[in-house]
């Protein structure tokens, strides 16, 4: 069964340091998306993505983040320069269009950020 | 904007006992409703979705949700729990081709 990948699995950085989480969506999707949970916390969507650029963003998604489809198969989030408080588990998800649109959204198994 | 209501955040129930889990949604158009489970440590698997049709969902382990759109309610219920249904569960809504809102989530704890 086609699935959601999200490397790495857990990412360990000082703050202010750059970070990008990668997530290899479902071949034929066309929606990606990024999600993030804080622990104990309910899952915040961040940012939609379709046709090669950004259809909505949350407040969170502020001017630190960055999304980007490099090569037609990842698609990935960028955190410019972490702060404690972009520590969380980020989500990706994916979801098909007209014929593969199942209404729901494939998510990935999450990448663990931890800022120290 | 649509909006999702879980009511409880926790319940506790006994094993082999019945469990309800409340959703509550708002939106001003057609939604589509998700229930997912976050099993301790690990990502966010879909229980079941209500896309149209019959208002009784079925979804994995023997779970199950109704839609109600006259009370806009998607509650989650069980006839008999299992230790292992331990777990986070978050309600969600979406419309078609959006984002997915998801509640805040309500942890059922499984009394021996």
């Amino acid at each position: 069964e086609p699935e959601v990948t999200q490397t790495p699995s857990h990412q360990v950085t000082q703050m202010g340091q750059e970070v990008i989480l990668r997530c290899v969506p479902i071949s034929n999707h066309l929606y990606f998306y990024w999600y993030r949970q804080i622990l104990g916390q309910k899952v915040e969507f961040l940012v939609s993505f379709y046709n090669n650029e950004i259809s909505e963003k949350s407040e969170i998604f502020d001017d630190q983040f960055s999304v980007e489809r490099p090569d037609g198969s990842n698609f990935t989030l960028k955190i410019r320069s972490t702060k404690l408080e972009d520590s969380a588990m980020y989500f990706c998800a994916s979801s098909g269009a007209g014929a593969l649109n199942t209404g729901e959204l494939f998510f990935g198994e999450g990448s663990r950020l931890t800022v120290l | 904007a649509q909006s999702v209501t879980q009511l409880d955040s926790q319940v506790p129930v006994f094993e082999e006992a019945p469990v309800e889990l409340r959703c509550n949604y708002s939106s001003s158009v057609s939604v589509y409703l998700f229930w997912y489970v976050q099993y301790p440590n690990q990502g966010l698997q879909l229980l079941l979705k209500y896309l149209s049709g019959s208002t009784l969902v079925k979804g994995i382990n023997g779970f199950e949700a109704e839609f109600n759109k006259s009370q806009t309610s998607f509650h989650l219920r069980k006839p008999s729990v299992h230790i292992s249904d331990t777990a986070e569960y978050f309600c969600a809504v979406s419309e078609v081709n959006d984002k997915i809102i998801f509640g805040k989530g309500t942890r059922l704890h499984i009394l021996p």
